[in-house]
């Protein structure tokens, strides 16, 4: 079974321009979730999707950030313009249930975006 | 609100030893799950183990066990027989309802 799939793998850019990161989730799963993480922080919750319906975008920075997923498959990660503090890894993530107690409740993640602003 | 909290930003453990990663939550709520995720150097993100809050039994996974306790909240990982392949990241993480809660992580290093 393939994996969670993202693209690029690392993305260099100088701050006020925009990048975007791809998301293909495992067959089947119906909840995405993107996340930013800082070096040596946690992950932080950005956008979660349940098919193409947005769940939880409550620490999405929308003057800057868009996301969507058309078809309920793949998604989509923009930055415009970007600023430094936006140099992270940009993790997609997907899951098979959408309340994560349930079934196998499990995260599978993809091998992230690493994004460098200078 | 809830909130996890991993007190140990780093461990370290001599292979073939047992460390134990410390985590605790807060919640009002009484049915949740518990996680820990494990993020290898440059790696995907992978699931190690989880637990229900209902059930008592602690759970395990070959190598991997928790120790549950409720009332104080606290949900801690050991690993046993430590091994060079167990070095990374590690979360803790809440879950009681389409949200996750994360902690800031341990990161576990491993000395041959």
């Amino acid at each position: 079974e393939a994996g969670v799939a993202q693209s690029p793998r690392y993305k260099i850019i100088e701050k006020r321009q925009s990048v975007a990161f791809w998301c293909n989730p495992i067959s089947g799963h119906a909840t995405l979730y993107w996340y930013q993480q800082i070096l040596g922080q946690g992950p932080k919750l950005l956008i979660q999707f349940q098919n193409n319906g947005v769940v939880d975008d409550s620490q999405l920075p929308k003057d800057r950030f868009s996301a969507e997923r058309l078809k309920g498959v793949d998604s989509t990660l923009k930055i415009q313009p970007a600023k430094l503090e936006d140099s992270a890894v940009y993790l997609c993530a997907s899951s098979l249930v959408l309340m994560l107690g349930t079934g196998t409740g499990e995260l599978f993640f993809g091998e992230g975006s690493r994004l460098t602003v200078l | 609100a809830q909130t996890v909290t991993q007190s140990q930003p780093e461990m370290s453990v001599q292979e073939a030893e047992t460390v134990t990663l410390s985590c605790t939550y807060d919640t009002s709520e009484s049915d949740y799950y518990l996680f820990w995720y494990k993020q290898p150097p440059s790696r995907q993100m992978i699931l190690v183990i989880r637990q229900e809050a209902y059930k008592q039994q602690n759970a395990t996974e070959n190598r991997f066990s928790v120790n549950f306790q409720k009332a104080a909240k606290s949900f801690s990982l050991k690993i046993s027989d430590s091994q060079l392949g167990d070095a990374a990241m590690y979360f803790c993480a809440y879950s009681s309802n389409y949200q996750l809660i994360w902690g800031a992580g341990t990161k576990l290093i491993i000395k041959p």
